[in-house]
């Protein structure tokens, strides 16, 4: 099945401890991406991939950290993790070609920094 | 101005009644357009992409307005089912490449 798998599902953890969100698509998908959900503010996007190697800011990126050395996966670290990171987390992945053709979505994520 | 715009809701629609909702955009460099439909607190999905000319997959109607740079979502006979946020999605390309998502529309079907 064509998927994305992000893991864990439920995160508590304590402000400072470094943590690591995995995210893996079976799709052979070039494209890679991080969000963040909160109420009332919508997805954000965290980070990008266009490609293996390939990692660029999106429009939140302060306190994570990525990478991708492999096509299928494409991990969030936090390294110092504080409270105004909690929040729901999706990993995306889709094809690039002459346009975009729309995300799959992971599961998602639900981070909680106390 | 938002880049992408939607109306948050919620909009309270009896069951069987025919539901519209648009979404503006404000960059005509954008070039691709979707819906997606995200139940509480779980992951989008894709419910379909909006072509120039329209397009309908079975109760649903997606239509792309470029001129009044809207693009709009009808579902007709609506289904307890279809009680969701319905995001508008909108692929900018012009200095960079850009996804940008709408807040969302939320939609109530009452029995």
């Amino acid at each position: 099945e064509a998927q994305v798998t992000q893991n864990p599902r439920y995160l508590i953890t304590v402000t400072g401890k470094k943590l690591t969100v995995t995210c893996s698509q079976n799709m052979n998908h070039e494209y890679m991406s991080w969000y963040r959900q909160d109420p009332g503010l919508g997805l954000r996007q965290i980070y990008y991939s266009m490609n293996v190697e390939v990692t660029d800011k999106g429009d939140v990126p302060e306190g994570y950290k990525v990478s991708r050395k492999e096509k299928r996966n494409f991990p969030l670290i936090l390294e110092s993790p504080s409270p105004n990171q909690t929040s729901l987390y999706f990993c995306a992945s889709s094809l690039v070609g002459s346009g975009w053709y729309g995300y799959t979505f992971g599961s998602g994520t639900r981070l909680t920094v106390v | 101005r938002k880049e992408v715009e939607q109306d948050p809701g919620p909009f309270n629609v009896p069951e069987g009644a025919t539901v519209a909702f648009n979404c503006t955009y404000s960059n005509s460099a954008s070039q691709s357009f979707f819906w997606y439909r995200q139940d509480c607190r779980k992951e989008p999905k894709l419910l379909m992409s909006v072509y120039s000319s329209g397009n309908e997959d079975g109760r649903f109607t997606a239509q792309l307005n470029r001129a009044s740079q809207y693009i709009s979502l009808l579902i007709r006979d609506s289904k307890l089912s279809d009680s969701a946020t319905y995001l508008c999605v909108v692929n900018r390309k012009d200095r960079d490449d850009k996804i940008i998502f709408g807040k969302g529309t939320r939609l109530h079907i009452l029995p």
